[in-house]
């Protein structure tokens, strides 16, 4: 059964911590991405991966941190120099981060930050 | 900064009638356009994608591309209230969304 799983579904979090969200998929993309979605609002892109080992800032990627060390995991890092991280994150991979133009991007069904 | 506009919502249509959604990129080097519907609370669904210009048909949705004036369009047929979401135009190759516009649908 192929997909993209995020973990938690709901997380919270104290002023100061840091936390780690999970983003695993088993579809062999190439590519995977972060985004983080406000109420009411759309898509912003935080980080994103092409390829293992290397991965470029989106437009938001201030106070966030993540790795690629294997093909099918991304974590996201949300550090305390993030100051407002409370937001719905979302994960997604394509099979292709260039120009395979008919590339599908998959979603996982997210991650809920809350900041107490 | 690379741009992808959608224009402003909330959209009200009837049950029955056709729904309109546009969006506008900047990047002129843009190939592909997507289009996703996001019920509340979830992730995006894929409705469909395009690439060339015209029109693209799948069953009730319609999307169009008019790459010289930077639009993309999708147009819902005989809307339904179970198409009453927040739909999502994304660019690639970046792979950029735009604000969305959310769909009421009225019985």
């Amino acid at each position: 059964d192929g997909g993209i799983t995020q973990s938690p579904k709901y997380l919270f979090r104290k002023e100061g911590q840091n936390v780690t969200l999970s983003c695993e998929q088993n579809l062999n993309h190439d590519a995977m991405y972060w985004y983080r979605q406000d109420p009411g609002q759309g898509l912003r892109l935080i980080y994103y991966s092409q390829i293992v080992n290397d991965f470029q800032k989106g437009d938001i990627a201030e106070g966030y941190s993540v790795s690629r060390e294997k093909k099918e995991s991304f974590p996201l890092t949300v550090t305390s120099a993030q100051k407002n991280p409370t937001a719905f994150y979302l994960c997604a991979s394509r099979r292709s981060g260039g120009l395979g133009y008919t590339d599908t991007q998959y979603f996982g069904p997210g991650t809920r930050l809350t900041v107490l | 900064q690379k741009e992808v506009e959608q224009n402003s919502g909330p959209l009200s249509v009837p049950e029955g009638a056709i729904a309109s959604l546009n969006c506008t990129y900047s990047d002129r080097g843009s190939q592909s356009f997507f289009w996703y519907r996001q019920y509340s609370g979830k992730s995006p669904e894929l409705i469909m994608f395009i690439y060339s210009n015209g029109d693209k048909e799948d069953g009730r949705f319609t999307a169009q591309l008019n790459k010289a004036s930077q639009y993309v369009s999708l147009l819902i047929r005989d809307s339904q209230p179970s198409d009453s979401a927040t739909y999502l135009c994304a660019v690639i190759p970046d792979m950029r969304f735009g604000a969305g516009t959310r769909l009421t649908v009225k019985p």
